[in-house]
């Protein structure tokens, strides 16, 4: 069964550093996603991407992160200067429709820990 | 904003009992529905979906309800099994803003023998 695929499965930063998360959607999907969720805290949308180009962020999305499809099959979440309050697991998504058309396959995550 | 969130934080059940875990949606324009159960470690996994335009769906050994005049949507869990055990998060979407999902704050659903 295809399924969406996260490296690294921890990734520990200093803070002010630059981090980038990586993912694999699953290969015939067309709409790509980044979550996070703060330990012992909901899930929450960060940003979502069809065609090349961001289509919706939340404000949570600020001017540190950025994401980027580099190749036919990654699709990366960027950091630029990594805060405190930035630690929480990254969870990947893809889905073949948008949102309301279809069920989005979430990967493992990435525990992201900022000293 | 609007959000999503659940009644309960913790369940327990006897092993063999039906589960029922509730949430709460506030965004009346929210017309997709989806339950998703989350393992320790592990990444949100689908269970099942509702539209709108329906009130109850079933799956395997589960089912989802949606009373849209109260805003109310639960998912019952039939025979509930060791396995069953993590965090159940409901999802709302809706069509206008189709690609973000509004997690719920989860339910920690204990399965005990």
């Amino acid at each position: 069964e295809p399924e969406v695929t996260q490296t690294p499965s921890h990734q520990v930063t200093q803070m002010g550093q630059e981090v980038i998360l990586r993912c694999v959607p699953i290969s015939n999907h067309l709409y790509f996603y980044w979550y996070r969720q703060i330990l012992g805290q909901k899930v929450e949308f960060l940003v979502s991407f069809y065609n090349n180009e961001i289509s919706e962020k939340s404000e949570i999305f600020d001017d540190q992160f950025s994401v980027e499809r580099p190749d036919g099959s990654n699709f990366t979440l960027k950091i630029r200067s990594t805060k405190l309050e930035d630690s929480a697991m990254y969870f990947c998504a893809s889905s073949v429709y948008l949102a309301g058309g279809g069920e989005q396959f979430f990967g493992p995550g990435t525990r992201l820990t900022v000293l | 904003g609007e959000s999503v969130g659940l009644h309960l934080p913790t369940l327990s059940v006897q092993e063999g009992d039906n589960s029922i875990i509730n949430c709460a949606y506030s965004n009346s324009a929210s017309d997709y529905f989806i339950w998703y159960k989350q393992e320790s470690g592990k990444g949100p996994q689908f269970i099942i979906d509702i539209r709108s335009n329906m009130d109850k769906r079933q799956g395997q050994r589960v089912t989802v309800l949606l009373n849209k005049t109260v805003k109310h949507l639960s998912l019952q869990i039939a025979a509930t099994q060791p396995g069953d055990s993590a965090v159940y998060f409901c999802a709302e979407t809706d069509s206008g803003s189709a690609r973000q999902l509004t997690f719920g704050s989860g339910t920690q659903l204990t399965v005990l023998p």
